[in-house]
């Protein structure tokens, strides 16, 4: 059973980096076979794709949030972190992590994790 | 345009059959997959590309596609069929770029 777990903090200062990370369980993230990725659904709206990254380390993402999205992988760990700079109160959202297939479906999600932006 | 646009809210009587539709040029090319969300919840995969239902899913959820329309159709809906379906395909860019369609509020009567 493929298995997906996000943490990091729930608080973000406005202006400063957002760190994630998704501990994968089930399943290695070292594979050719899939995507490892992040969505995320500010409050009452829909789910908005924020960025993938291969076992290559090639990344994807998003084109309205690239300039402030860094994603990475640690094989050894079976993680993967998404960093996302320069925070505004439009960042305030669930972030989910997910495994995503060749057809870029998301066949496993993490429970998600709630990030909160203050000033 | 990479865009997949969806109703926002649909509303079904209890074991009537609702039909929820996605649009958009990428679908011309690329199969969607829709996603069942609860409040509270993490999506679920109900329908993967365009129609086939991963283990666990009720036959009661079915996909279609044609030409730029993708289409979830829930036959004989129950009451905890009440959630947020959302559809997604991948970028008419060819690159590996995930698109979501705004989602549908499914409301039971």
């Amino acid at each position: 059973q493929v298995r997906l777990q996000e943490s990091g903090p729930g608080l973000v200062k406005t202006s400063e980096s957002l760190s994630l990370t998704c501990t994968v369980s089930g399943a290695s993230i070292d594979t050719s076979s899939y995507y490892w990725g992040w969505v995320r659904q500010p409050p009452e709206k829909g789910l908005e794709w924020i960025g993938n990254v291969y076992y290559s380390g090639a990344t994807y993402s998003n084109p309205s949030l690239s300039s402030r999205v860094t994603i990475s992988m640690d094989t050894s760990k079976n993680q993967f972190s998404l960093t996302l700079d320069s925070v505004t109160a439009a960042d305030a959202a669930l972030y989910f992590c997910g495994r995503i297939d060749g057809a870029l479906k998301v066949d496993y999600w993490g429970q998600g994790a709630l990030v909160t932006v203050s000033s | 345009s990479s865009e997949l646009t969806q109703d926002p809210a649909v509303s079904v009587a209890l074991g009537q059959t609702v039909r929820i539709t996605c649009q958009g040029d990428p679908l011309r090319k690329y199969f969607a997959s829709w996603y069942q969300q609860r409040p509270g919840q993490a999506p679920i995969l109900i329908i993967s590309d365009s129609n086939i239902r991963p283990s666990g899913i009720p036959d009661r959820f079915s996909g279609s596609s044609s030409g730029g329309t993708a289409s979830l159709t829930i036959t004989g809906a129950r009451a905890d069929d009440e959630a947020v379906y959302h559809c997604n395909s991948r970028a008419s860019s060819g690159r590996p770029h995930v698109i979501f369609g705004g989602g549908t509020k499914l409301t039971v009567l």
